[in-house]
């Protein structure tokens, strides 16, 4: 069975600081890992992906991620955070075989304090 | 994003009444799929499709049904809707490789009451 893990419903952090949002997954075998931001009132925005080769991840606006396969964790990373980064952020797994469908977790709320 | 539509935006119905929300995409792409999203469990899959002649149940299928009238349209249907629906659900995209990102449509907040 494959699923996403995603511990913290909230995240807090001061503008201008490090964010981490945290993900863990379970797939069998080899999975395709994926981070989506929803801004209020709108659709799921693709951020990054892993799909093979180097663990870490670049993606849009700046986010990162780092692929951990002995932690089965896939943390969603910015070195610096901005007010408008303040949304919901998903982690997605999918299996590399079956039938490819995406796994969400449930969410982790960031909010970043001016 | 505006390749991927969903109409309408917003429906408050009835228990027992049947509803259609209806998907419309210019990605060109192949596969389609319908979730819907609930505070706390994120997002889940109610069907997906992977052409126009290939229709498959999600996690969550039972009480929906779909209609794929072409490759660019995707219709998710509620027989007779019942409060427990009440959700957002959103339409989404992908190319055929399984490495394909989805891509998500703006969503159709459905009330049931």
């Amino acid at each position: 069975a494959q699923s996403v893990a995603q511990p913290e419903d909230q995240v807090n952090v001061a503008e201008g600081n490090p964010l981490t949002v945290k993900c863990t997954y379970s797939v069998s075998g080899n999975p395709y890992l994926f981070w989506y931001v929803q801004y209020p009132n709108r659709g799921l925005q693709f951020l990054l992906k892993y799909i093979t080769g180097d663990n870490l991840v670049k993606g849009s606006y700046g986010f990162e991620a780092e692929f951990n396969k002995s932690q089965t964790s896939f943390h969603l990373k910015k070195p610096s955070a901005l007010v408008s980064d303040s949304a919901l952020y998903f982690c997605a797994v999918r299996a590399k075989t079956g039938a490819n469908n995406l796994f969400f977790g449930t969410g982790t709320r960031l909010t970043v304090i001016p | 994003d505006a390749d991927v539509t969903q109409t309408p935006r917003n429906r408050i119905t009835k228990t027992g009444k049947r509803i259609m929300l209806e998907c419309s995409q210019t990605k060109g792409h192949d596969r389609m799929y319908w979730y819907r999203q609930d505070p706390g469990l994120g997002l889940r899959l109610i069907y997906y499709s992977f052409d126009v002649k290939d229709i498959n149940k999600g996690e969550i299928s039972d009480g929906y049904s779909v209609s794929r009238q072409a490759q660019a349209k995707f219709s998710l249907s509620l027989e007779s809707a019942i409060p427990n629906q009440t959700a957002l659900y959103f339409c989404a995209t992908s190319l055929s490789p399984s490495t394909d990102t989805q891509y998500f449509g703006p969503g159709t907040r459905l009330t049931v009451l």
